[in-house]
């Protein structure tokens, strides 16, 4: 079983509509807790960035985190075709330039 | 606003050649990352240096090295070449270890 798991989709919704996308995880060390869109064979662009559990709203987005239940979200709101892509959740524990262990990704598709 | 630079961006070898990706990190960035991404894959984790340093490692073979010179760009040493090498490869880079990564556009390394 990986450490972070995530539905690769597709998820397809309307344009308009509110998103949520989501991971969960095993390692109870992760502290930090980032979420990445990546477009098709681009590099991966950090959309937020958590650290333990609470909310962050950036814009459209909305990041979520409840490390009781090892379980993180990303809610778009108003989405646009152009948010389109494929969304990586991404986490460290911390404490050094540690990597990154990310999810599969989910394939959204935002249909005009 | 500057991003991390990757070169070159397309590369083909043969089987059992050697290749070398370079990464020059956002100015000021002191660290940077390595992963790998196969097709349809999540990046995995290859090496982190922080001031030249290597910091952590993750799953990079034997056959692969790699360094941070003293301008704090990086770069990725593959040797004897496999097909299953064939894959985007990302450096990222952060601030003095901060868990904020910022990716580059890849290499797109394809072994023949």
């Amino acid at each position: 079983q990986k450490e972070v798991e995530q539905d690769p989709g597709p998820l397809s919704v309307p344009e308009g509509a509110i998103v949520s996308l989501n991971c969960t995880y095993s390692n109870s060390a992760f502290q930090y807790f980032m979420w990445y869109r990546q477009y098709s064979r681009k590099g991966p662009e950090l959309l937020m960035y958590t650290y333990s559990s609470g909310n962050k709203e950036d814009g459209r987005f909305t990041a979520q985190v409840d490390k009781s239940s090892k379980y993180i979200s990303l809610f778009i709101r108003d989405s646009q075709p152009s948010d389109s892509a494929t969304y990586l959740c991404a986490m460290i524990s911390g404490g050094g330039a540690d990597g990154l262990t990310f999810g599969k990704g989910t394939h959204l598709i935002i249909q005009p | 606003a500057a991003g991390v630079i990757q070169s070159p961006r397309h590369l083909i070898k043969e089987k059992r050649e050697t290749a070398t990706l370079k990464c020059y990190p956002i100015p000021r960035h002191d660290t940077v990352y390595w992963y790998q991404q196969g097709p349809g894959q999540d990046p995995q984790f290859l090496i982190s240096f922080y001031e030249k340093m290597q910091s952590d490692k993750g799953s990079i073979p034997d056959r692969f090295s790699a360094q941070q010179f003293s301008d704090y760009h990086s770069e990725l040493n593959m040797s004897s070449l496999e097909l299953g090498d064939s894959a985007l490869y990302f450096c990222a880079s952060s601030f003095q270890i901060q868990y904020e990564q910022f990716f580059g556009p890849g290499t797109r390394l394809t072994v023949l």
